[in-house]
């Protein structure tokens, strides 16, 4: 079965700190991994994939398949990082996405 | 529109009661998909349409839940007999394709509470 855990579900930094946001994920196939982000009032968006490889808003995301892990990344925290961010994953084919309990990251100033 | 359209925002029923949920996709977009949110859980999957058929409705908890698209665009989430328990966001999706490197756009959800 697929799974994907965040083990936390509230990270507090200050502004400046780095962030790192845990995913870990159970499948049985090939997965693809995604980061989702949810700001205040807003609807659920696409933050980064990591087929894409690319750094979203300062963020990255590397998969460890050996780990297992998903862990999303920023260097320095800003304020506006403060949101629900959930990571999931679909498997090979036309799977739907499943999705973590998600992390709320707040950034202090 | 510019975005997935979901209607109504918030629909407050009293148990029993049946329910019909909207969503508008973006246009031309081929999957739609519904999520439930409960709180303090992520979206899980109920159902999703590739066109007019349910490709996978295994996500729907038991025979009160049903969905339709019936012209491959507007999907319809009705819920029979409404229970507490189904008191979550509901949220729909649309890619425009099922290739899973296609993003997923998401509606801002309805939320449903049954009193």
């Amino acid at each position: 079965a697929q799974r994907v855990t965040q083990p936390e579900k509230l990270l507090s930094v200050f502004k400046g700190a780095p962030v790192e946001l845990k995913c870990n994920y159970s499948y049985s196939g090939s997965p693809e991994l995604f980061w989702y982000v949810q700001y205040s009032r807003q609807r659920l968006q696409l933050l980064l994939r990591h087929i894409s490889r690319e750094s979203i808003k300062g963020f990255t995301a590397d998969l460890n398949k050996g780990e297992t892990s998903f862990h999303l990344k920023k260097p320095f925290a800003q304020e506006e990082d403060s949101a629900m961010y959930y990571c999931a994953l679909t498997n090979s084919g036309n799977t739907p996405l499943v999705f973590g309990k998600g992390t709320r990251l707040s950034v202090i100033a | 529109g510019a975005g997935v359209s979901q209607t109504p925002s918030n629909k407050v029923t009293e148990k029993g009661k049946y329910v019909e949920l909207r969503c508008d996709p973006i246009s031309g977009h081929t999957a739609l998909y519904w999520y439930r949110q409960s709180l303090g859980q992520g979206p899980e999957f109920l159902i999703y349409f590739q066109g007019t058929g349910a490709a996978d409705d295994s996500g729907l908890p038991n025979d009160r839940f049903f969905a339709v698209r019936p012209e491959g665009s507007v999907s319809t989430l009705k819920i029979q007999r409404t229970e507490r328990g189904d008191s979550a966001v509901y949220l729909c999706a649309s890619s425009l394709t099922l290739d899973r490197n296609t993003e997923a756009f998401f509606g801002q959800g309805t939320r449903l509470t049954v009193v």
